[in-house]
């Protein structure tokens, strides 16, 4: 069975200060990784993933992450954050082992201040 | 390309009774998954069909339903209503693999 762990529930940032949020999974097999967004009253957006290849992973709105399977951990960062960007972020695992349904972290908030 | 819509935006039912909630999944997306989302438990899986057919199942109990149609569309149905099926419930669609899942913007479920 696999887990994921976000261990940081709100994050707070001025606005274009580099962010990080972190992730942390746990699987006995090769997983995919995930990073979701959910604005307020809305559903989850896509923001990028890693299936296999290069560990660095480019997303949408300038965030990229890096899977790191020795530490097995999947960070997302973002160099210059704006206050759009505020909102929940959710990281994700699915494997073959769990027929591919998305195993969510608890999430983690992210508040950007002017 | 439309996106994933799900009806109705928001719902309010009594204990007891039962909902039934609908997905329309993007243009030749075969899968259909459903989440639930509470402030407590987060984000779980409910169940995924593919061509009409129950593929997966998460853990929650028979009152929780879902089909499928031969269009792809889905519906979940709960009976029975419980003050904690309160939620937001997430439909998303994907191709066969599962392996980029796009998310509708949800039904808000609230129990009185």
């Amino acid at each position: 069975a696999q887990s994921v762990t976000q261990l940081d529930s709100q994050v707070p940032v001025f606005e274009e200060a580099p962010v990080e949020l972190r992730c942390n999974y746990s699987s006995s097999v090769s997983v995919y990784l995930f990073w979701y967004v959910q604005y307020p009253n809305q559903g989850l957006q896509l923001l990028l993933k890693y299936l296999s290849g290069s560990t660095l992973v480019k997303g949408i709105n300038g965030f990229e992450a890096e899977f790191n399977k020795s530490q097995t951990s999947f960070h997302l960062r973002k160099p210059s954050v704006h206050i759009s960007d505020t909102a929940e972020y959710f990281c994700a695992v699915s494997s073959m082992d769990s027929s591919y349904k998305l195993i969510f972290g608890s999430g983690t908030r992210l508040l950007v201040r002017p | 390309k439309a996106g994933v819509t799900q009806t109705p935006r928001y719902l309010i039912k009594t204990r007891g009774q039962q909902v039934t909630l609908s997905c329309s999944p993007i243009s030749g997306h075969r899968s259909v998954s459903w989440y639930q989302q509470t402030p407590g438990q987060g984000l779980q899986f409910l169940f995924e069909y593919f061509s009409e057919t129950q593929r997966n199942k998460g853990n929650f109990p028979g009152r929780f339903s879902g089909r499928q149609f031969s269009n792809s569309r889905s519906e979940m149905n709960v009976s029975t209503l419980e003050l904690g099926d309160s939620a937001l419930y997430l439909c998303a669609s994907s191709t066969t693999d599962m392996l980029e899942q796009y998310f509708g913007p949800g039904t808000r479920l609230t129990v009185t």
